[in-house]
């Protein structure tokens, strides 16, 4: 169990939707990050935050957006939901960023566009 | 950006046999981290190994060891005495030591696919 919580597991959705994807970082984690794993596109990284901030982007669609919470845990918002967005969304935490620990990754949303 | 290239799309090895996985990387940076991470079917991402690049000494965690070479940008992963267990996808990643446009995100290979057969 790397402590990294991520719901739903599995979410079944049409195209044009919207749907939220949850995470909670591991205790004491103050760093966020999202990645995608597709057949096509493999592991990509999509957006980092850190202590509520936005750090650094990837390849993220401009349907797609994320936050933060004070509570530090956080969402990633898919909006207009196209076939291809079907994936894997992985959450990772890591205390700070910058230093040598190694990001711990939640379990994934497995998202299915229909 | 750095790439990371794994040229082993599937490899297969016998119980109790060793197998090494190839990495290669593209960087122009000279202090990074490499990590290799195991995807099992069960969808987890496992790490394994991590390896920081100011160190000369390769990493090693039980059966797993890395050979790191670092004028060769190569981060090959050798599993020894391997178990049914070991069965799944492996990536290798790259991520920078300094904040670079990416911040400290995790570069993926594609993977390799390991068949482990008794």
């Amino acid at each position: 169990d790397s402590g990294v919580t991520q719901t739903p597991k599995h979410l079944i959705t049409a195209t044009g939707q919207r749907v939220t994807l949850r995470c909670s970082p591991r205790s004491g984690d103050l760093s966020v990050y999202w990645y995608q794993q597709s057949l096509d596109q493999g592991l990509q990284f999509l957006i980092q935050y850190y202590n509520g901030e936005e750090r650094a982007k990837g390849n993220i669609l401009e349907r797609f957006s994320a936050q933060q919470f004070p509570d530090l845990h956080s969402e990633l918002n898919l909006s207009s939901l196209e076939l291809g967005d079907s994936a894997l969304y992985f959450c990772a935490s890591s205390l700070l960023p910058g230093l040598s620990q190694p990001q711990h990754f939640g379990d994934g949303t497995r998202l299915s566009i229909l | 950006a750095q790439t990371v290239t794994q040229s082993q799309p599937e490899m297969s090895v016998q119980e109790a046999e060793t197998v090494t996985l190839s990495c290669t990387y593209d960087t122009s940076e000279s202090d990074y981290y490499l990590f290799w991470y195991k995807q099992p079917p069960s969808r987890q991402m496992i790490l394994v190994i991590r390896q920081e690049a100011y160190k000369q000494q390769n990493a090693t965690e039980n059966r797993f060891s890395v050979n790191f070479q670092k004028a060769a940008k190569s981060f090959s992963l050798k599993i020894s005495d391997s178990q049914l267990g070991d069965a799944a996808m492996y990536f290798c990643a790259y991520r920078s030591a300094s904040n670079s446009n990416s911040g400290y995100a995790l570069n993926f290979g594609k993977g390799t696919s390991l068949l482990v057969t008794p």
